[in-house]
């Protein structure tokens, strides 16, 4: 297992546009979470899944973002219609609910910039 | 509500001790962590402690918690340039969902 893979690395948009990113978490962890980082600041919990459920969700996650993991393994985040503070790295991270530390793995992030 | 602050930056000389202190706010964590970033990249977990230790070593790195000021510092021996990156403390908040909350991070500078 080579950990947690996230696709694109990086998408240039223009305002407006719908952008989608991909998420493939270490195989046999069933948490995956999404946290946007900006610059200089540390990343920020957007939402998170025990398998396929969508169980909590930030209310940094606006109406226009939405999340997906179906069948419980890889997990989108598409934005519509961005904005330039949408602007920021989107970082995708997994656990295993079994392990007591919760220990989260982190992906290499997606750099979203908005035009 | 759940918070956690970090000085900004902090710059050493290569061979010295570096000390990166955090103060969190939720004192029902289960777990306080230390994340490294270096540029470009996602975050890595450099080590973890659960809450009723003080002290944990590892190799080079050593964490100290004081559970009663809400206190966690990683020290760091030997300072290696490679060291250079930004360092994240988290905490694990009052719910068992496993979402963390991190602080700002402290650009490590190792001077040669």
């Amino acid at each position: 297992d080579t950990g947690v893979s996230q696709n694109p690395r990086h998408k240039i948009t223009k305002r407006g546009q719908n952008v989608t990113f991909r998420c493939d978490p270490i195989s046999e962890h069933n948490r995956l979470y999404w946290y946007r980082q900006t610059l200089g600041q540390g990343p920020e919990f957007l939402t998170y899944f025990q398998n396929e459920a969508q169980l909590e969700k930030s209310r940094l996650l606006s109406d226009r973002f939405s999340a997906e993991r179906p069948k419980g393994s890889f997990s989108t985040l598409e934005i519509q219609r961005t904005e330039q503070g949408d602007s920021a790295m989107y970082l995708c991270a997994s656990s295993d609910i079994r392990k007591a530390n919760t220990e989260a793995f982190f992906g290499q992030g997606t750099r979203l910039t908005v035009v | 509500g759940e918070d956690v602050e970090q000085s900004l930056f902090l710059s050493v000389r290569e061979g010295d001790s570096s000390v990166i202190n955090c103060t969190y706010t939720d004192s029902s964590s289960t777990y306080l962590y230390w994340y490294k970033q270096e540029p470009g990249a996602g975050l890595q977990l450099l080590t973890y402690i659960f809450s009723n230790m003080d002290m944990k070593q590892d190799q080079r790195l050593t964490v100290l918690l004081n559970k009663k000021d809400k206190h966690l510092s990683l020290r760091i021996a030997d300072t290696q340039t490679g060291d250079s990156a930004i360092y994240f403390c988290a905490e694990s908040g009052s719910s068992n969902t496993g979402k963390l909350i991190f602080g700002q991070g402290t650009t490590l500078q190792v001077k040669p």
